[in-house]
């Protein structure tokens, strides 16, 4: 498709346990973002890849999340020994621009419950 | 302080009414200003770019304030299918965008 794919579209894990969430985004889109948003809630910023510069991770909530892109391309964002204030949707975005006139396009999201 | 503020709402109108949302943002060298709409559990998607001089798309109007940090969108003759949430967007220098936690709307028959 044309779009930001995101998988797994809902993923219910254990505490403790780690999970992988994947992102492919628009193709020949340079930017990269991973966000997440609780019930209810704004979209809280995790981590931004912008080309082969070195990634924004200032979002990051602990050293448990960490995410790559590889070959500028695809991108992972892994969670490790999760709990269950990680429980949120996490959403991929993409964009071709950077600064002024930036428009993203966002993935349907990963829908993580971590029971 | 939070980077990006908005007013959550819910804001519930009358079809064909005018409504009218603000958002502030605290740092002075931010640069570039979005509305995103989110219709509910489904992603945000771009509504409009806010530009200096204020601009207008259809029933949309947006408008920015730099010297009291705000932009506003105004919605004219409101219609049931603007119900959803309005994210306000901001950018800073080459950081990421940082999103508003929304204001939500509800346009009634």
């Amino acid at each position: 498709g044309a779009g930001v794919s995101q998988s797994p579209s809902n993923k219910v894990t254990e505490k403790g346990k780690d999970v992988e969430l994947r992102c492919d985004p628009i193709s020949g889109h340079t930017a990269l973002y991973w966000y997440r948003q609780s019930l209810g809630q704004g979209l809280e910023f995790l981590i931004y890849f912008q080309g082969n510069s070195a990634p924004d991770k200032s979002g990051l909530p602990s050293d448990r999340f960490s995410a790559e892109r590889t070959g500028g391309s695809v991108s992972t964002l892994t969670i490790q020994r999760t709990q269950q204030e990680d429980s949120a949707v996490y959403l991929c975005a993409s964009s071709s621009q950077t600064g002024a006139g930036e428009k993203l396009f966002f993935g349907s999201g990963t829908q993580l419950s971590v029971l | 302080r939070k980077e990006v503020e908005q007013d959550p709402g819910p804001f519930n109108v009358p079809e064909g009414a005018t409504v009218a949302f603000n958002c502030t943002y605290s740092n002075s060298a931010s640069q570039s200003f979005f509305w995103y709409r989110q219709d509910c559990r489904k992603e945000p998607k771009l509504l409009m770019s806010v530009y200096s001089s204020g601009n207008e798309d259809g029933r949309f109007t947006a408008q920015l304030n730099r010297a009291s940090q705000y932009i506003s969108l105004l919605i004219r003759d409101s219609k049931l299918s603007d119900s959803a949430t309005y994210l306000c967007v901001v950018t800073t220098g080459r950081r990421a965008l940082t999103f508003g936690s929304g204001t939500r709307l509800q346009v009634q028959p």
